[in-house]
């Protein structure tokens, strides 16, 4: 009964690596997020899109790129995985008009 | 700089007991305040939404308050369950005018004991 999933759940790579994770929802949200989130910090935002055509940066967006494939599906790609990009990663999505986030299950990336 | 300070980091209570989280934010200008529960390797889930309006809402054995004044807020739970344990994230969204902008807490994680 999932209306935000994630693929992989898990994931181990090697530096230099091109990695994506993808994201997929049923909920007919117009918005889409990517955060990731570390031990002890707060979730940090990468990516967003409030439409099938719009891309906007979040506070951390070096080293990552997104596409916006439908109003269903938005991937977060790393191109050249480095190990400090390790971390648990979230997509959410939101309604427009709405302050309410659902949530993805997360993936646990791994950069060795 | 906005900022968005949790406490207590951690802590331990026994099953039955109730416990109070603390939220310090310092994002301007304020639109609303959620508290987000995460379960370990889950997703956070949305538990209450404050406008600035509003100082206490209420969702189940879970009551926020919030003094936008102070800029303040606090999550009780009330007679704590073994299902409570989890980590608990308060959440600031800047105004409109600042590109409502989330700030997110690192969270108050609560082990809940029998």
């Amino acid at each position: 009964d999932a209306d935000v999933t994630q693929t992989p759940r898990n994931r181990i790579t090697k530096t230099g690596k091109r990695i994506m994770l993808e994201c997929s929802q049923t909920k007919g949200h117009d918005r889409m997020y990517w955060y990731r989130q570390d031990p002890g910090l707060g979730l940090r935002l990468i990516y967003y899109s409030f439409d099938v055509k719009d891309i906007n940066k979040g506070e951390i967006s070096d080293g990552y790129s997104v596409s916006r494939q439908a109003q269903a599906k938005f991937s977060l790609s790393l191109e050249s995985a480095i190990p400090n990009q390790t971390a648990l990663y979230f997509c959410a999505t939101s309604e427009r008009g709405s302050y309410e986030q659902y949530f993805g299950p997360g993936t646990r990336l791994t950069v060795t | 700089k906005n900022q968005v300070e949790q406490s207590p980091q951690s802590l331990i209570i026994l099953e039955g007991k109730n416990c109070t989280l603390q939220c310090n934010y310092t994002v301007s200008p304020f639109s609303n305040l959620r508290w987000y529960k995460q379960d370990t390797g889950r997703g956070p889930v949305s538990l209450t939404i404050m406008t600035f309006s509003e100082n206490t809402k209420s969702n189940g054995r879970y009551t926020a308050t919030l003094d936008a004044d102070t800029k303040q807020s606090s999550l009780h739970i009330t007679a704590s369950q073994l299902s409570d344990s989890a980590s608990y994230i308060c959440v600031v969204s800047a105004a409109p005018a600042a590109g409502n902008k989330l700030t997110f807490g690192g969270g108050t994680r609560v082990l809940v004991k029998p």
